[in-house]
């Protein structure tokens, strides 16, 4: 049974860096599937923030790709996240996720979310 | 990017009454890329329906997706207590790119 576990800090300044690690079990990384990042700001809608392959092929949203990095550990079978020169606007719970198995499209595990705060 | 745009925003039924939700795209989708979530209060969201029309694993068959090209349903036939949550759709492109409806929220009348 795959399980994925978001970390990192809850809280954020304004123009920082904002960075997360999905901490993978019960399913290694390398054995395929694309590993991918959702936000939800609260009270709003989910949107897709990007995606990566253990080879690190990686896809993002256009509309945060200037201020985004993601990137597979294998060795320790995590994915992570860094968005860059946050705002406000970046205060969401972000989710890393898994497809489905037999797709790479439809995600059907998540973790539980982790609520980021951008304050000063 | 292909906008999703549910309707209604919020609907109003009773426990045992049929749900219709809906989702259009602004383009036309492939029926193998859209799939319904749901969420429930403080949780993750849950996959539902995937390729349009069939159930994700453990998913109750009063539900049911549907549609093609730009409109696709979600139908949920005898509406039990635990349904009345969040409902979103979602659409895959080769751009490659997913997008998400806004929600519909289903409410106990």
């Amino acid at each position: 049974q795959v399980q994925l576990q978001e970390s990192g800090p809850g809280l954020v300044k304004p123009s920082e860096t904002l960075s997360l690690t999905c901490g993978v079990s019960g399913y290694p990384i390398s054995n395929g599937y694309y590993w991918g990042w959702i936000r939800q700001p609260p009270g709003k809608g989910l949107e897709w923030i990007g995606s990566i392959y253990w080879t690190g092929n990686i896809y993002y949203n256009p509309s945060l790709k200037s201020r985004l990095n993601i990137s597979v550990d294998t060795s320790k079978n995590q994915f992570s996240l860094k968005l860059s020169s946050v705002t406000a606007a970046d205060t969401a719970v972000y989710y890393c996720v898994r497809p489905k198995e037999g797709f790479n499209i439809f995600f059907e595990h998540w973790g539980q979310g982790l609520l980021v705060t951008v304050s000063s | 990017e292909i906008v999703l745009t549910q309707s209604p925003g919020t609907l109003s039924l009773s426990p045992g009454e049929r749900a219709t939700l809906s989702c259009r795209a602004s383009q036309s989708v492939a029926s193998d890329s859209f799939a319904w979530y749901q969420q429930r209060p403080g949780q993750a969201p849950r996959l539902l329906i995937y390729s349009a029309s069939f159930r994700a694993t453990g998913i109750p068959d009063r539900f049911s997706g549907s549609g093609s090209g730009t409109d696709f349903t979600l139908t949920i036939s005898r509406l039990e207590p635990e349904d009345f949550v969040v409902y979103y759709c979602q659409q895959y492109d080769s751009s490659p790119m997913y997008t998400f409806g806004q929600g519909t929220k289903l409410e106990i009348k």
